[in-house]
């Protein structure tokens, strides 16, 4: 079956710009979702749809899709930001649909 | 707004069976919402474990095969996970959520939209 693939760690300075990348053929089909966890704490939706934003979720988030590659982009990355970042998406590939996690990006802003 | 909560035993012996709830709140189980089992071992990644339809119709994750069953109980409002066979490997913090889905002008859109805090359930003896 398929999988996603983002990079285990980025770093970024205060108030730059920073993209995580996420990975997999299962892109092609179905849009992809960010969710983002902070040490103790349950994973917090950030970006969904094509670019949307749950309400609370300041506007220096974004997202986007090419091809099998999908991004979440901090413009002006905040200290708060700092924590993992997971993209998950929906896949039919296989004999059922299932849900796709990717492995995780562990943000550090320096 | 919407809340869900984790509960079920923290401990699990090898080989035994897990069994948690997640209650909901602020929305009803039978809504145009999935509702979803996730799971993390200590130090991991996010595990999707299964899923389920207040019509109760489920998919559950091929890696857990047959020893994952979700159901719904629509006059708690609350749904369960069983997981059976545990081992050492199924230590982890499990979370239930709530997934919606639609379509729009972009097509097909899905996410995990509301967490429960999570729950740590250890296995051994």
């Amino acid at each position: 079956s398929s999988e996603l693939t983002q990079d285990p760690a980025v770093s970024v300075a205060l108030g730059q710009t920073v993209r995580i990348t996420c990975q997999g053929d299962s892109l092609r089909s179905y849009s992809a979702s960010w969710l983002q966890q902070k040490p103790g704490q349950a994973p917090l939706l950030v970006i969904y749809g094509k670019n949307n934003r749950p309400s609370g979720i300041p506007d220096r988030f974004s997202g986007s899709t090419s091809g099998n590659t999908a991004s979440l982009t901090i413009t002006g990355a905040q200290a708060e930001d700092e924590a993992d970042y997971y993209c998950n998406s929906r896949d039919s590939s296989g004999s059922h649909p299932h849900v796709l996690f990717g492995g995780g990006t562990k943000l550090t802003v320096l | 707004q919407v809340q869900l909560q984790e509960s079920g035993p923290g401990l699990v012996k090898p080989s035994g069976t897990l069994s948690l709830s997640c209650d909901v709140s602020g929305d009803s189980i039978s809504s145009y919402n999935w509702w979803s089992w996730v799971r993390q071992p200590p130090g991991k990644g996010l595990e999707w474990i299964g899923e389920i339809y207040h019509t109760g119709s489920t998919s559950n994750n091929p890696s857990l095969k047959t020893r994952v069953s979700i159901s719904v109980d629509k006059s708690k409002n609350h749904f369960s996970l069983e997981l059976t066979s545990m081992t050492a490997a199924d230590t982890a913090v499990y979370y239930c959520a709530r997934v919606k889905r639609y379509y729009d002008s972009s097509g097909y859109v899905e996410y995990f939209q509301d967490w429960g805090q999570g729950t740590q359930v250890t296995v051994s003896s």
